[in-house]
């Protein structure tokens, strides 16, 4: 069974600072996807982030990289320059097989992002 | 625009009542999914969609729920009689669940 673990509830970060947020996941699979979502107060769910198992480079999106350490199955998401509108709540996911696959997402807890001035 | 529009967005029923929950993609796609978030809980997955049949289902989409594609378009989630447990926001995705539609937020009493 594929497992989630995100294991910060909660991080603060200052505006214009650097902040990760961790995840690691737990597969049998050799072929899965990572994703990131950002959910603000409003609800919607904000897709950030896609990182395959098969990707050499970690993938990056503006603001957004995936520090991908497929020994450590970790999937850590790294925001730069924080800005007040980053204050949310972060989720990891992990699908199973590649890019194009039907499969369900798995969710973490997710990760209460507060960004401070 | 976004991806994927679902309506209403906010519903408040009471317990026992039928309601239906609408996904409208923008541009056709094959895969839908509908997942649930009670309320500071993480996000659950309830059903996939493709080909206009259920290609998996968790344990959560028991009877009282079913999916629909009424008019090859829309997308319907259908809970027939609701419990306050079910009192969640709801989402439907598409396009390798990279898009999700901004949630219904039921509300049973």
């Amino acid at each position: 069974a594929q497992k989630i673990t995100q294991t910060q509830p909660g991080m603060f970060v200052q505006e214009k600072e650097a902040v990760t947020l961790d995840c690691t996941y737990d597969t049998s699979d050799q072929s899965y996807g990572l994703f990131w979502y950002k959910q603000p107060s409003s609800g919607e769910m904000i897709f950030l982030i896609y990182q395959g198992s098969y990707d050499e480079q970690n993938a990056t999106e503006g603001r957004y990289s995936l520090n991908f350490q497929k020994a450590r199955k970790s999937a850590n998401l790294v925001i730069s320059a924080s800005q007040l509108g980053d204050s949310a709540m972060y989720f990891c996911a992990m699908r199973q097989g590649g890019s194009g696959t039907a499969s369900k997402l798995t969710f973490g807890t997710g990760t209460r992002l507060q960004v401070t001035l | 625009e976004p991806e994927v529009t679902q309506t209403p967005s906010h519903q408040v029923t009471q317990m026992g009542q039928e309601v239906i929950l609408r996904c409208v993609p923008i541009s056709n796609h094959l895969y839908f999914y509908w997942y649930r978030q009670i309320l500071g809980q993480k996000v659950e997955f309830l059903v996939s969609f493709y080909n206009n049949e259920i290609s998996e289902k968790s344990e959560i989409f028991d009877d009282q729920f079913s999916v629909e594609r009424p008019d090859g378009s829309n997308f319907t989630l259908k809970i027939r009689s609701t419990k306050l447990e079910d009192s969640a926001m709801y989402f439907c995705a598409t396009r390798a669940e990279a898009f999700f539609g901004q949630g219904t937020r039921l509300t049973v009493v």
